[in-house]
């Protein structure tokens, strides 16, 4: 089966960092995204790993472990506007095609404090 | 502007009604998916299409169906055999880029 884990909340003070980890168990693995929601719009792409190691945006930071089934999402500087859902997605891969599927783990609801 | 449309924003359904949630993408993707998310919970794939007339079942497609006649186009049905079908609809494409979404639709019962 497939299965991946995150917390389901975490809080954290406004201008500190914070990370949030994602565990996955999948048949096949093509790529991890991380996705941020705001309550009530759609998910927004935030960062995507392939290969393992960190990938940096400006106040996010993503990192990958194949070999570990991991990956974290570390935010920079909070800031109040950064309180959401963020959603870690492991896209399959069978066999020699690609479907493009994305398997979600539940999503972490951070609460960013002042 | 490319992207993803999905119509209506909000849709009411009545009992033993069919209603049909619309996704049009303008991104001249060949692969486009349907996602529902419940209160709390990540997305789930309820079915996804990688070319036109074709289309795969996801884990949760029962009291669902879906057509592809149009690489724009993936209609999303929910039908009466849904019983559970309060949920938020997300529609997105793109097989080898990170999906995009388009803004929902959200769906309750009358």
């Amino acid at each position: 089966g497939q299965n991946i884990d995150q917390p389901t909340e975490m809080t954290a003070t406004e201008g500190a960092i914070v990370q949030i980890n994602c565990t996955y168990q999948t048949s096949g693995f093509n790529g991890l995204f991380w996705y941020q929601q705001h309550a009530g719009e759609a998910p927004t792409f935030l960062s995507y790993n392939v290969l393992d190691g960190l990938e940096e945006k400006g106040r996010f930071s993503s990192f990958l472990s194949r070999s570990k089934g991991y990956s974290y999402l570390l935010l920079k500087e909070l800031q109040m506007k950064d309180s959401a859902s963020y959603l870690c997605a492991v896209r399959l891969k069978g066999g020699s095609s690609n479907t493009g599927k994305l398997i979600f783990g539940q999503g972490t609801t951070l609460q960013v404090k002042p | 502007d490319g992207g993803i449309t999905q119509s209506p924003k909000y849709l009411f359904r009545k009992e033993g009604q069919n209603v049909t949630l619309s996704c049009e993408q303008n991104l001249n993707h060949d692969a486009m998916y349907w996602y529902r998310q419940d209160p709390g919970q990540g997305l789930r794939l309820i079915y996804y299409s990688q070319i036109v007339n074709d289309f795969q079942k996801g884990d949760i497609a029962e009291g669902y169906s879906v057509s592809r006649e149009k690489k724009e186009s993936f209609p999303l049905t929910v039908t009466s055999a849904q019983k559970n079908p309060t949920a938020f609809y997300l529609c997105a494409s793109g097989i080898n880029q990170p999906q995009h979404f388009g803004d929902g639709t959200r769906l309750s019962i009358l």
